[in-house]
């Protein structure tokens, strides 16, 4: 089944101990992209990736690292977590040209 | 990157075609409008996406006027399973760019009623 899935579903994490979150999709996609949802903020864009080794600073990636070693993976990096960034975060991909996402399930975050 | 103005939130009865607006007067020639939604905390569902003529699939139809300055997502015949926030995005072109451009703003909450 083609699909993005995103792991850990939920994690609750103490200030300042590093986490990943992992991402990974088997459709062969090109762009991938990081999503953290707050409740009154919609929908902001933390990193994306256009390919391999190519990624870009979306909306609000202060706090955050990505990587894109391999096409299928684009992990989700908290070197210091902080409380503010407690949130329900979402990975996507999809192919080059105009297609739209694939989102996976969803990571809820809790960071105390 | 042009923005959208959508009503918070509508109702539509079951069975009958739901007709969410969105407007995008600022749209450039070539923007692309999508649609997406989200059904409660799951992650968001591509619906559809169009560029000036109007387009179906199997989920719904988008219909764009000429001016391109406004759009209308046509779910045909709605489901209690079709209550979600509804997503009216227009992005910059994909390639050349460099820039994703996909920026989710508030959406409209529709409600089907049984």
């Amino acid at each position: 089944e083609a699909q993005v899935t995103q792991n850990p579903r939920y994690l609750i994490t103490v200030t300042g101990k590093k986490l990943t979150v992992t991402c990974s999709q088997n459709m062969n996609h090109e762009y991938m992209s990081w999503y953290r949802q707050d409740p009154g903020l919609g929908l902001r864009q933390i990193y994306y990736s256009m390919n391999v080794e190519v990624t870009d600073k979306g909306d609000v990636p202060e706090g955050y690292k990505v990587s894109r070693k391999e096409k299928r993976n684009f992990p989700l990096i908290l070197e210091s977590p902080s409380p503010n960034q407690t949130s329900l975060y979402f990975c996507a991909s999809r192919p080059g040209g105009n297609y739209g996402y694939t989102f996976g399930s969803g990571t809820r975050l809790t960071v105390v | 990157d042009a923005k959208t103005t959508q009503p918070p939130s509508m109702d539509c009865a079951e069975g009958r075609a739901a007709n969410l607006p969105c407007n995008h007067s600022t749209i450039s020639g070539n923007e692309y409008v999508y649609w997406y939604r989200q059904i409660h905390s799951q992650g968001p569902q591509y619906i559809i996406h169009g560029l000036k003529n109007n387009e179906t699939n199997e989920m719904a139809s988008l219909i764009i006027t000429e001016d391109r300055k406004s759009s209308t997502l046509i779910l045909p015949h709605a489901t209690l399973r079709d209550t979600a926030v509804y997503y009216c995005i227009v992005t910059p072109p994909w390639a050349g760019g460099g820039a994703d451009g996909l920026t989710f703003g508030k959406g409209t909450h529709l409600i089907i009623q049984p």
